[in-house]
């Protein structure tokens, strides 16, 4: 079946660099997501890496893919105090309707 | 403008009253999702639809239904809400076939007393 697993926290201080990871269990992925949500607030989609590309760089984010290992990763570079937030990977299984599932959610922690 | 829209923002309901929440979509998009998130957790998949074709999740429970009337519309129906049932309730689309992401509402906010 379908599972995508996140570490649950991550604190880092502001400057620094901060690195969430994600794993998925199928390998019928299609595409994969990052998203963002504050406090009472929607999801946000952060950036979003096709299954046949290693790397997107946009801006502060880049998100690796390892698809042997099935392991996504989202960096943020020179993290904010406005980073502090919940960051969720979701992958879209392909198989029958574009199942779109989410991981539990990292929740970054971001320090003076 | 607002593409995907979910009514109304804030629901409150009695513990057993059906509740019925809403979702519209500009977009035309022929792939829409519900998603039940409670707090802190992992936003949870309860159905999906492609264009008219529905897709219950095995874990669902029989308490939730949902109904597409046509492209633009989707309802979620929760026949006897249990206090267990508070969440924030999201809707999604997405164009089946295309390289983008899928577009979520703001999201209703149930609460069951």
């Amino acid at each position: 079946g379908e599972d995508v697993e996140q570490s649950l926290f991550l604190s880092v201080r502001e400057g620094d660099s901060s690195v969430i990871n994600c794993t998925y269990t199928d390998s019928s992925s299609t595409y994969l997501y990052w998203y963002k949500q504050e406090p009472g607030a929607g999801l946000q989609l952060l950036t979003y890496i096709f299954s046949n590309m290693d790397m997107k760089q946009d801006q502060r984010l880049t998100v690796l893919l390892n698809k042997k290992d099935k392991h996504l990763s989202l960096r943020i570079a020179d993290t904010q105090t406005g980073d502090s937030a919940i960051y969720f990977c979701a992958v879209m299984f392909s198989g029958g309707y574009n199942k779109l599932i989410f991981g539990a959610g990292t929740r970054l922690a971001v320090h003076p | 403008d607002a593409m995907v829209i979910q009514n109304p923002r804030y629901q409150v309901t009695q513990f057993g009253k059906p509740v019925t929440l809403s979702c519209s979509q500009t977009l035309n998009h022929n792939v829409m999702y519900w998603y039940q998130q409670k707090s802190s957790q992992a936003p949870k998949l309860l159905f999906h639809y492609y264009d008219k074709d529905f897709n219950n999740e095995a874990d669902t429970p029989d308490n939730f239904q949902s109904r597409r009337p046509n492209t633009s519309f989707c309802f979620l129906d929760i026949r006897s809400p249990g206090l267990g049932d508070a969440a924030m309730y999201l809707c999604a689309t997405r164009a089946a076939g295309s390289d983008t992401e899928a577009f979520f509402g703001q999201g209703t906010r149930l609460t069951v007393v």
